[in-house]
């Protein structure tokens, strides 16, 4: 079965920073992965995910994840951080038409 | 945009008792999903159903039933709640059984047992 791994489960980020979220997978298929950003108190919203197709996925938020094969790797990215952006994000990985979710990574912003 | 309603919010049960989650939406989609959220724990997958009337279990579906009876709902159901069921409740659904298909969620239900 499919899978991914998101390390450290609380990142820490000063505003106007740059935000990395490392996320790699396991598949034996070509995967379809996915972002997804959760704030307090909400369900998931979609941020981003790669399908086919250009490598480099840009999606809501300023955010953009770029798609290594060679490294199996789909790491998150953003060139500044907001306040706004504190909040939990999860990599998902299809897996036998099903999501895989990482465990996520809690992000705090500093001002 | 895709509306995925969860009936309640916040709810509060006794051990024992029969709880029903509900979950609506509201594009047709094939595809529903019911997961629960505990700290460090990520998304868990309890079943899913891709037609009415069908379903799957998912990863840890020990202790939950579900029912689709229509298309745009489909219920989790705790048959004799215990107190390690109280985690936060996510519903979501796809519009096909493709895996390139982003799941859409509601906005939970975080359910206690007393």
């Amino acid at each position: 079965a499919q899978s991914v791994t998101q390390l450290g489960s609380h990142v820490s980020v000063s505003e106007g920073a740059l935000v990395l979220l490392r996320c790699n997978y396991s598949s034996s298929v070509p995967p379809y992965l996915f972002w997804y950003v959760q704030y307090p108190n909400q369900g998931l919203q979609l941020l981003l995910k790669y399908t086919t197709g250009a490598t480099l996925v840009k999606g809501i938020n300023g955010f953009e994840a770029e798609f290594k094969k060679s490294e199996t790797s789909f790491h998150l990215t953003k060139p500044s951080a907001h306040m706004s952006d504190a909040a939990e994000y999860f990599c998902a990985v299809t897996s036998n038409n099903r999501l895989a979710f990482g465990k996520g990574n809690q992000v705090v912003v500093i001002p | 945009d895709v509306k995925v309603t969860q009936s309640s919010r916040y709810l509060v049960k006794r051990t024992g008792e029969k709880v029903f989650l509900e979950c609506v939406q509201d594009m047709d989609h094939e595809n529903m999903f019911w997961y629960r959220q505990d700290p460090g724990l990520g998304l868990r997958l309890i079943y899913f159903s891709y037609d009415v009337k069908m379903k799957e279990k998912g990863d840890i579906p020990e202790g939950y039933s579900v029912s689709r009876e229509k298309k745009e709902r489909f219920s989790l159901i705790l048959e004799s709640a215990s107190t390690n069921q109280t985690s936060m409740y996510l519903c979501a659904s796809s519009r096909t059984v493709y895996s390139n298909q982003p799941q859409h969620f509601g906005d939970g239900t975080r359910l206690s047992i007393l």
